[in-house]
């Protein structure tokens, strides 16, 4: 079975500042991907970045990086320079190369960024 | 732009209702989803389906049943709506056999309330 766990259920951040999220992961397979969404205050949930497992550079998308420490089994997301429209919920989920195709995800990390 | 509706974004029942949550994609996926997004707790895979009239349990089915007639169309179904089933539905959408990177894509959400 595979387990996400996002320690951190909020957190404030000044504006500009890089904030990092944690989001640590559980699996027995080998060959499996992570993702991270952020969901605003309207509900939608919105791809930011995607790393694989066997993929040997770190995840980079503009403003958000995956910084992927695959023996500690974490792959924590990197926001540089925060705006204020980043404050919104922040979910980490991983997929399973076999099997089907269903994602898991964490709790969330509730993010504010403070002007 | 791959586009999943939802046919509500809030909905008011009451208990021992049967309610209807429907959900539509646009881009021929073979792959939907149904998620419950509660506080706390994430999203969490009530049920999903690879294929019309194919459907498979996810994490929480207890209490909700699902429909695919077609390809484009996935309802969830609650045959007789409690308060514990209060909540936001999340829909979503993927190709199959795709890239493991490949985002699912999520609808609006619903947020059920049922009195």
């Amino acid at each position: 079975a595979q387990k996400i766990t996002q320690t951190q259920p909020g957190m404030f951040v000044q504006e500009k500042e890089a904030v990092t999220l944690d989001c640590t992961y559980d699996t027995s397979d080998q060959s499996y991907g992570l993702f991270w969404y952020k969901q605003p205050s309207s509900g939608e949930m919105i791809f930011l970045i995607y790393q694989g497992s066997y993929d040997e550079q770190n995840a980079t998308e503009g403003r958000y990086s995956l910084n992927f420490q695959k023996a500690r089994k974490s792959a924590n997301l990197v926001i540089s320079a925060s705006q204020l429209g980043d404050s919104a919920m922040y979910f980490c989920a991983m997929r399973s190369n076999f099997g089907n195709e269903k994602l898991t995800f964490g709790t969330g990390t509730r993010l504010t960024i403070i002007p | 732009d791959v586009k999943v509706t939802q046919s509500s974004r809030y909905l008011v029942k009451r208990t021992g209702e049967k309610v209807f949550l429907e959900c539509v994609q646009d881009m021929d996926h073979e792959n939907m989803f149904w998620y419950r997004q509660d506080p706390g707790l994430g999203l969490r895979l009530i049920y999903f389906s690879y294929d019309v009239k194919m459907k498979e349990k996810g994490d929480i089915p207890e209490g909700y049943s699902v429909s695919r007639e077609k390809k484009e169309r996935f309802s969830l179904i609650l045959e007789s709506a409690s308060t514990n089933q209060t909540s936001m539905y999340l829909c979503a959408s993927s190709l199959m056999g795709g890239r493991l990177g490949d985002t699912q894509y999520f609808g609006p959400g619903t947020r059920l309330t049922v009195l």
